[in-house]
């Protein structure tokens, strides 16, 4: 167990209505990332973090924004949820540090925007 | 771009059946390729990594093999069990990227 805890488990909200996803992990591992998995096309990364206010983008990063202000909590925000950002969201780890392989993930966050 | 493909998409076998799992990738320049298991409405479970200068890794009934030159791993899992049901993706990791395919989801019937 890599100690990995996303909130909330689940959410509906409206479209355009601003959405923040917390991942706490308890073994202060440097790298974090977060996924989006849809239908049809799998897992793709969002954004990812290498350490405290250093984070990067992924493939699909349009529309959202992150924060790491302590190791522990990655955020991701969507400033004005759209339909399309309905989805499944996972935040993973990395624990050997290589910046693009996360190797643990949490039970997702299941997102619906109405 | 690297692409990710797995065949089959599902897969349904009785219980006590080996069984191999698919997964080809487009580009050849990778660091290593990772499987991994997902439950449903559950996180995914890393089970194998394989080295790009490995040919396979073994975990209990499970082992993985990589051809790098063809572009293929094959996961095969011996003396299959229905607590084997779930997806299974293979993950290829470039040198910047970490590119997953879609999933085989497999079902074990007792």
């Amino acid at each position: 167990d890599a100690g990995i805890t996303q909130s909330p488990r689940h959410k509906v909200t409206e479209t355009g209505t601003p959405v923040t996803l917390r991942c706490h992990q308890t073994e202060n591992h440097r790298y974090m990332y977060w996924y989006r998995q849809d239908p049809g096309h799998g897992l793709r990364l969002i954004h990812y973090s290498y350490g405290v206010k250093d984070t990067d983008k992924g493939e699909v990063s349009d529309g959202y924004s992150v924060s790491r202000s302590k190791t522990e909590d990655f955020l991701l925000t969507l400033e004005s949820a759209t339909s399309s950002q309905t989805s499944v969201y996972f935040c993973a780890i990395s624990e050997n540090g290589r910046s693009y392989q996360p190797q643990h993930f949490g039970d997702g966050t299941r997102l619906s925007i109405l | 771009k690297q692409e990710v493909t797995q065949i089959p998409a599902a897969l349904s076998v009785p219980e006590g059946e080996n069984l191999v799992l698919n997964c080809s990738f487009t580009d050849s320049a990778i660091y290593n390729l990772q499987w991994f298991r997902q439950d449903p409405g559950k996180g995914l479970t890393s089970l194998l990594l394989i080295q790009s200068s490995q040919r396979e890794q073994t975990s209990g009934r499970l082992n993985a093999s990589l051809d790098k030159s063809s572009g293929r791993s094959t996961l095969y899992i011996a003396a299959s069990q229905p607590g084997d049901s779930a997806t299974y993706l293979c993950a290829v990791c470039g040198y910047s990227t970490l590119t997953f395919g879609k999933g085989t989801m497999l079902l074990v019937s007792p």
